[in-house]
């Protein structure tokens, strides 16, 4: 059974910084690209980036609102996915997902950036 | 970017009608060379993750119900739901995959009458 499980939010400053992760099993982790999505409460769904895999070369890509200060990496040998967000603003408020490159979701982690 | 925009923003329908949800991206999302469209359609329901419905504009994801059928080539898109189910209300959503940023429509919430 393929699981996605993000943990690493929370309630942080604007300006501030946090570290989503986000743990897969259940399918070749190291061959997907793994990309993030948020959603702001009652809103629709917003990509935020994809990192490839290592066949790939790790390439990254970010949504333009998020670029130069959110950063993605992966552990491949702990089938693990990161988001770090820096710099963060109060519009980053959201519930963020991770999702596999075949299409599964995690649950969702939410983060709240207020003051 | 590509801009998905889908139509309409809600419907209801009554239980056992047809559904049919539109989607348009601002560019064709056809690669001309696989003959694909790098389109998806996303189901969420109230409280939960969105899930795979439909990739490549028409192939059903594994284990999705035969009343969900996608259509349409280039930039005109379509998400039939052929007899609406009571387990089917959701919001329903696009989203290109030709070319990052990877772009999702707006959403359609689909209700029953």
């Amino acid at each position: 059974e393929v699981q996605l499980v993000e943990s690493g939010g929370g309630l942080v400053q604007p300006g501030g910084s946090l570290k989503l992760s986000c743990a897969a099993s259940g399918f070749t982790f190291s061959g997907s690209a793994m990309h993030w999505v948020r959603q702001a409460s009652g809103k629709g769904l917003e990509w935020v980036g994809r990192i490839r895999s290592k066949a790939n070369s790790y390439a990254t890509a970010y949504a333009a609102s998020v670029k130069g200060r959110f950063t993605l990496s992966r552990d491949d040998s702990k089938n693990t996915a990161y988001l770090q967000m820096n710099s963060l603003k109060t519009e980053d408020s959201a519930v963020y997902y991770c999702k596999s490159e075949e299409g599964y979701w995690g649950q969702g982690t939410l983060v709240t950036v207020s003051s | 970017d590509i801009v998905m925009t889908q139509s309409p923003d809600s419907l209801a329908v009554s239980l056992g009608e047809r559904a049919t949800i539109n989607c348009r991206s601002s560019q064709s999302v056809l690669y001309s060379s696989d003959n694909k469209n790098y389109l998806a359609w996303y189901q969420q329901k109230p409280g939960q993750s969105p899930e795979l419905l439909i990739y490549w504009a028409s192939t059903r994801e594994s284990g999705v119900p035969d009343r969900f059928s996608g259509s349409g080539s280039g930039t005109d898109f379509t998400l039939t739901i052929s007899s609406l189910q009571a387990e089917d209300v959701a919001v329903y959503y696009c989203q290109q995959y030709y070319t990052t940023p990877r772009t999702f429509g707006q959403g359609t919430k689909v209700e029953i009458k």
